[in-house]
């Protein structure tokens, strides 16, 4: 069984679309996250939810929105999608707040936008 | 500033080589810990070692070692006999554990690309 699923794994879309990456646990961990890594591979975060609520909200444009229906659920919704939103997107949790136990990663989402 | 930094971008060595791989990070915390992560060429991201900031006692786990140095804020990564299959990229990651609005937070390392030549 997977721990951290993401889907779609690739998904290539149209400037000024919107479009939405599901992600789900089943490691029964209270904290999930949305990472984005650029095309140098520099990780950086976007958010955190702890038990459903956000505890992390990066700098990032509030086209970005992520949902978290329950705590094994985070989604991330990109509304009017730009070129340089194209990166990859890793879905994570952890026990607990990453500082008490390390977040394990789901295979990401490879965005791309044409 | 970048609170971990990897200066190495880039390494190359020929298999049964011993190779470390350099993490130096910064942080006014007391309370902190240290991550390492390895992307293989598909892409996923899987963990290797957790460190807490009270802990500096080096760890070995088969090929691979750690060597963390509080003196010199490093926590450096050793594979001893590398192998082709140990080509990745690898992060080093930081987690500050005392501020509660960025607890949770990993800050990462630039990577360092390890290409294993057979």
């Amino acid at each position: 069984d997977t721990a951290v699923s993401q889907t779609p794994k690739y998904l290539v879309t149209q400037m000024g679309n919107d479009k939405s990456i599901k992600c789900e646990q089943n490691l029964g961990h209270d904290t999930m996250y949305w990472y984005k890594q650029d095309s140098k591979k520099f990780l950086k975060i976007m958010f955190s939810y702890n038990n459903k609520e956000l505890i992390i909200n990066e700098t990032v444009p509030n086209r970005f929105s992520p949902k978290s229906p329950d705590k094994a659920h985070l989604n991330l919704h990109i509304n009017s999608l730009e070129l340089g939103d194209s990166a990859v997107y890793f879905c994570a949790s952890s026990q607990r707040p990453q500082g008490v136990r390390e977040a394990f990663f789901g295979q990401g989402t490879r965005l791309t936008v044409v | 500033a970048q609170k971990v930094t990897q200066a190495q971008t880039e390494i190359s060595v020929v298999e049964k080589e011993d190779v470390t791989l350099d993490c130096v990070y910064e942080t006014r915390d007391t309370t902190y810990y240290l991550f390492w992560y390895k992307q293989p060429p598909s892409g996923e991201l899987v963990f290797l070692i957790r460190r807490n900031s009270f802990d500096e006692q080096n760890e070995i786990s088969g090929r691979y070692s750690w060597n963390f140095q509080k003196s010199t804020s490093s926590f450096n990564f050793t594979i001893t006999a590398s192998q082709v299959v140990d080509s990745a990229v690898y992060f080093c990651a930081l987690s500050e554990g005392s501020r509660g609005s960025t607890l949770g937070r990993l800050y990462f390392g630039r990577g360092t690309q390890l290409t294993v030549w057979p």
